[in-house]
């Protein structure tokens, strides 16, 4: 069964420094996301993507994130300056042209 | 904005009973209704959804019901077993299509006592 795939698994950081965290949706779904969840908290959305554009983007998506779709098969998010508050799971998703959303195994970012 | 809430945050059961989980949310132009599971350290993984022309849909054990006029989803679990200890998660769109951000509840630890 095809499944979103994420790396890394857990990536640390220095506060300041830029983090890539990488996806790979599965490969014939048309709309991808960016979510995270902090420590024992909900899933809050961070930003959806579909035809090369952002299609919507939550309050939490500022100047400091970006998202790109490099290539035919991955979908990356980078947070430019990183900050101790963006110490969180990263949950990628996607879907093709139905509503449900299948999520990855999440990226844990840690900024020290 | 859409909130999202659950009515508890942790659900003890006796393995082989049903539980029910409720959620409540506030948009009424919400239109779509999924409850994901999320094991430790994983990801979200979709259980069952349902759009707002229906009241109820039932999967392989699992059953959601919608009540639109109360803005009230409930996922009913039958026959827990031990499999099924995790954190559920309701979450809302409420501008249908792909391209929408789900809105999350806070989640329901799922508890299941032998």
């Amino acid at each position: 069964e095809p499944e979103v795939t994420q790396t890394p698994s857990h990536q640390v950081t220095q506060m300041g420094q830029e983090v890539i965290l990488r996806c790979v949706p599965i490969s014939n779904h048309l709309y991808f996301y960016w979510y995270r969840q902090i420590l024992g908290q909900k899933v809050e959305f961070l930003v959806s993507f579909y035809n090369n554009e952002i299609s919507e983007k939550s309050e939490i998506f500022d100047d400091q994130f970006s998202v790109e779709r490099p290539d035919g098969s991955n979908f990356t998010l980078k947070i430019r300056s990183t900050k101790l508050e963006d110490s969180a799971m990263y949950f990628c998703a996607s879907t093709a042209d139905s509503y449900e959303q299948y999520f990855g195994p999440g990226t844990r970012l840690t900024v020290t | 904005g859409e909130s999202v809430g659950l009515h508890l945050p942790t659900l003890s059961v006796q393995e082989g009973d049903n539980s029910i989980i409720n959620c409540a949310y506030s948009n009424s132009a919400s239109d779509y209704f999924i409850w994901y599971k999320q094991e430790s350290g994983k990801g979200p993984q979709f259980i069952i959804d349902i759009r707002s022309n229906m009241d109820k849909r039932q999967g392989q054990r699992v059953t959601v019901l919608l009540n639109k006029t109360v803005k009230h989803l409930s996922l009913q679990i039958a026959a827990t077993q031990p499999g099924d200890s995790a954190v559920y998660f309701c979450a809302v769109s409420h501008s249908g299509g792909g391209a929408d951000g789900l809105t999350f509840g806070k989640g329901t630890h799922l508890i299941i006592q032998p």
